[in-house]
């Protein structure tokens, strides 16, 4: 596709409930980052993708939340006995190499927004 | 791991004026200095990026300084509009620097 695209835009679970957030990235993008953002703030980085490898997954917050990417190419954050503090824009982003610090821009999905109740 | 620190974290201007924004790093390793600007409810998007091998980067309105000895790049626009009116990122380092960036108000 034309640019990362993320699906659901908007997402709303009640307390407990389990959630799955899709990313597409852009074709041939090696790279994928997910990045939660609170209101007001900046993103902050979850977790990365190299292929289907996961090299750092540091950023996440609890055991509950898992991301997976098994062909290398669309990844699914899930995040499991959601909680309200879990409230936050998603946001995923692809990059061209397979090297984080290889001087490569990355590019945003438009983010999903979760709201849990 | 990285530490940053962006400055100022609000910035209010009249339109015309002109706008900088510093971003500080700690990693000396860092070789590559990308802007991304976010407009409210939307994506960040890189508005302009550096190397490590170049002191300056010049796109319009719009330029990144970079001083590696010092560790900071900044950010400066030029005849600012209304439409650059957004949250400013510095982001030498994937996993670390995104903070909470600086909001850039043009007063028209």
């Amino acid at each position: 596709g034309a640019g990362v695209s993320q699906s659901p835009r908007y997402k709303v679970a009640k307390r407990g409930q389990d959630v799955a957030l899709r990313c597409d990235p852009i074709s041939g993008h090696v790279s994928l980052f997910w990045y939660q953002q609170a209101l007001g703030q900046g993103p902050e980085f979850l977790t990365y993708f190299q292929n289907e490898a996961q090299l750092d997954k540091s950023g996440l917050p609890s055991d509950r939340f898992f991301a997976e990417r098994p062909e290398g190419s669309v990844s699914t954050l899930k995040i499991q006995r959601t909680q309200q503090e879990d409230s936050a824009v998603y946001l995923c982003a692809s990059s061209r190499t397979p090297d984080p610090y290889s001087n490569q821009p990355q590019h945003f999905g438009d983010g999903t927004r979760l709201s849990i109740l | 791991g990285e530490n940053v620190e962006q400055h100022p974290s609000t910035l209010s201007v009249q339109e015309g004026d002109s706008a900088v924004i510093k971003c500080t790093y700690s990693d000396s390793a860092s070789n590559y200095f990308p802007w991304y600007k976010q407009e409210l409810g939307k994506r960040p998007q890189l508005i302009i990026d550096i190397r490590s091998n170049v002191g300056e980067k010049k796109d319009q309105r719009i330029a990144v300084t970079l001083n590696k000895t010092a560790k900071h790049f900044s950010l400066h626009i030029t005849e600012t509009q209304p439409e650059d009116s957004a949250v400013y990122f510095c982001a030498p380092d994937y996993k670390l620097s995104f903070g909470a960036g600086t909001t850039v108000t043009v007063r028209a």
